[in-house]
């Protein structure tokens, strides 16, 4: 089976500018989770998408959004970009996103604000 | 909320060493407790997890087991090559699934 993969591996964006970011999670895996990595404040949740649905969020502000299509890939959105923003965003695929389960992950995009 | 604390290093160790990475966590409830490891400008790989307590995962040589009294969840490898070179991350999650909570990462040299 393919991994998770991600696109496009790297950006370059200016603060103010939004952009989008793209998974496509393992087949037959319809939940998508997306995480933000900084050398600060390490890996943190962004939010997880099941079957269309936000199912649960992390403590983001509203410039963070995403979606899920009906086949399971899923877009993240951040929107008036900041310097802060810089970040590797990995996502991560599981089956149901059953607790019990393992989150497979994406090599990432990583995310330049200028 | 969820929190796990582990040590950050860098740990610097010579080849066929023995290595223990302690991680101990606090969490509601009884979660899934995981250790993932991130090679350089990779993303990160599922090294093995352990979903109930006194379960042992284990793998490529790996051991970290399940401890609810103590709620910890060390990893140990009995002689690390310098392959195993790269960032090991605890994390958890909860029966409320909002999603992994990660440890700041553990940075692993393994010297020839």
């Amino acid at each position: 089976k393919a991994g998770v993969t991600q696109t496009p591996r790297y950006l370059i964006k200016t603060r103010g500018q939004q952009v989008t970011l793209s998974c496509s999670p393992i087949s037959g895996h319809r939940s998508v989770s997306w995480y933000q990595q900084t050398p600060g404040q390490g890996l943190q949740f962004l939010f997880e998408y099941f079957s269309e649905t936000q199912r649960n969020k992390g403590n983001f502000p509203g410039r963070f959004s995403g979606r899920q299509f009906s086949n399971s890939r899923s877009e993240m959105n951040v929107s008036t970009l900041e310097l802060g923003d810089s970040a590797l965003y990995l996502c991560a695929s599981s089956s149901t996103g059953g607790y019990q389960e393992t989150q497979y992950f994406g090599p990432g995009t990583r995310l330049l604000v200028l | 909320g969820d929190s796990v604390t582990q040590m950050e290093g860098p740990v610097t160790l010579s080849e066929e060493a023995f290595l223990t990475i302690n991680c101990t966590y606090t969490a509601t409830g009884y979660p899934s407790l995981f250790w993932y490891v991130q090679y350089p400008g990779e993303g990160l790989q599922l090294l093995l997890k352990a979903t109930k307590a006194d379960d042992k995962g284990s793998n490529k040589g790996f051991e970290a087991t399940y401890r609810k009294e103590t709620t910890s969840f060390h990893l140990e490898k009995g002689s690390v090559q310098v392959s195993d070179s790269a960032v090991y991350f605890c994390a958890l999650i909860g029966g409320g699934a909002d999603g992994l909570t990660f440890g700041k990462g553990t940075h692993l040299i393994i010297q020839p």
